[in-house]
């Protein structure tokens, strides 16, 4: 069964920094991309980032880009998103998404299994 | 970036009841289009990708169909654990927009 369970959430100031994790099992790791997609309170879903299987390829929404980082450590079956100079409106549940191959271009970066997501507040 | 536009925003049908919800993307995006369900304080689950491709799991009360632009998302017989709001999302080309979302009440 697959499994993804995210962690590093929490209250941070604005201009601070976060390193969110999503620790996966029940498929080989590796072989899968993955996005992370965040909803803010209240309101709908967003996609904010994604990784090929291997790494190799990362992908940005412009809300994000040049401040958060994606990245994944194959040998733990581990997913980070590191965020810097987090604002307010970053505040949000961020949830862990499998794909369903390896790689998000042309035509297949959807989420097939999904995280129970880890709430982010970025508030003085 | 690609706009999605979901439509109605909400509505309310009565159990049994036949339900379709419009999706229209703001330039092509073929067949890549994917529909979420998101209970109430629960995870969004998949229901539909490809357009037309049902979920493993998914019962089959729940059909969608489309291609280009335009898109729909169908519930043939509408019961109370339908309860719920859904998004699609078009995975044509990055990033990967979702819909603003419908959300299903039972009247």
């Amino acid at each position: 069964e697959v499994q993804l369970v995210e962690s590093g959430g929490g209250l941070v100031q604005p201009g601070g920094s976060l390193r969110l994790s999503c620790a996966a099992s029940g498929f080989p790791f590796g072989g899968y991309a993955i996005s992370w997609v965040r909803q803010a309170p209240g309101k709908g879903l967003e996609w904010v980032s994604a990784i090929s299987g291997s790494g190799g390829s990362t992908y940005y929404a412009d809300s994000v880009k040049g401040r958060f980082t994606i990245s994944r450590d194959n040998s733990k079956n581990t997913l980070y998103l590191q965020m810097n100079s987090l604002r307010a409106e970053d505040t949000a549940i961020y949830y862990c998404a499998k794909g369903p191959l390896g790689y998000c271009s042309g035509g297949s970066c959807y989420g097939d299994s999904w995280g129970q997501g880890t709430l982010v507040t970025v508030s003085s | 970036d690609i706009q999605m536009t979901q439509s109605p925003s909400s509505l309310s049908a009565s159990v049994g009841d036949r339900v379709t919800i419009t999706c229209r993307a703001s330039q092509g995006i073929s067949n890549y289009l994917a529909w979420y369900q998101q209970k109430p304080g629960k995870v969004p689950k998949l229901l539909i990708y490809a357009a037309s491709a049902l979920h493993s799991g998914v019962p089959s009360r729940f059909s969608g169909s489309g291609s280009g632009t335009d898109f729909t998302l169908t519930i043939s017989s509408l019961r109370p654990e339908d309860v719920a709001t859904y998004y699609c999302q078009e995975y044509n080309s990055a990033p990967w927009t979702f819909g603003q979302g419908t959300k299903v009440e039972i009247k």
